[in-house]
């Protein structure tokens, strides 16, 4: 069955480092891959998309990779802020399908 | 910016009876969906909308659980007999164009949150 697998464990960082979460996904190729953001209490809010065709995507801080061969995406935060401390949530999408099936997310906490 | 919108809140209710989620998608969007979130697990998927009927839906999604699009507006989720185990956070989303291949983003809604007593 299809499996998504993000770091259980919370990411403490320092303010100003970067911020690595990793996605790795079993038992399907998807056409594309999403992170979103959660904060406590609210809903997901979208962050990136990133196509089985494209080996990385920036948009500010933030940067993606995607590796199909390896099965994996990584989401980077460049210069992490305390306000950049939320639970981050990776969804690999199949083609012909719109619903994401997240993972259980990552939670990041940067410290001033 | 627009956004989605859910109410109530927070809804409590007793086990056994009926209970309407309401939400208003972004108003040109065609596809909708609903997601639950158990306290402390995973954002899961329920059932997508689109042209009017149900596009697909997960196994949680059983005969207990309707959705409807009674207006232009409004998309609401009704849970016919609520049992202890339906208490959870209750996101709506949509999203603009499904038939894009190259992928489409979801927006969600700020969530209701259901306890079941």
């Amino acid at each position: 069955s299809q499996k998504i697998e993000q770091n259980s464990e919370a990411l403490n960082i320092q303010e100003g480092k970067t911020a690595t979460l990793t996605c790795n996904y079993t038992n399907y190729s998807p056409a594309y891959l999403q992170w979103y953001r959660q904060d406590p209490g609210r809903g997901p809010v979208f962050l990136l998309l990133i196509r089985e065709n494209e080996k990385e995507k920036r948009k500010e801080r933030l940067k993606v990779t995607f590796d199909t061969t390896l099965k994996q995406s990584l989401f980077h935060i460049t210069a992490s802020q305390p306000a950049d401390s939320a639970t981050y949530l990776c969804a690999p999408v199949s083609g012909g399908y719109n619903k994401l099936i997240f993972g259980a997310g990552t939670r990041l906490a940067v410290h001033p | 910016e627009p956004e989605v919108t859910q109410t109530p809140s927070h809804q409590v209710t007793q086990m056994g009876q009926e209970v309407i989620l309401r939400c208003v998608p972004i108003s040109n969007h065609l596809y909708f969906y609903w997601y639950r979130q158990i306290l402390g697990q995973k954002v899961e998927f329920l059932v997508s909308f689109y042209n009017n009927e149900i596009s697909e839906k997960s196994e949680i999604f059983d005969d207990q659980f309707s959705v409807e699009r009674p207006d232009g507006s409004n998309f609401t989720l009704k849970i016919r007999s609520t049992k202890l185990e339906d208490s959870a956070m209750y996101f709506c989303a949509s999203s603009e164009n499904p038939r894009r291949l190259a992928g489409d983003t979801q927006y969600f809604g700020p969530g209701t949150r259901l306890t079941v007593l």
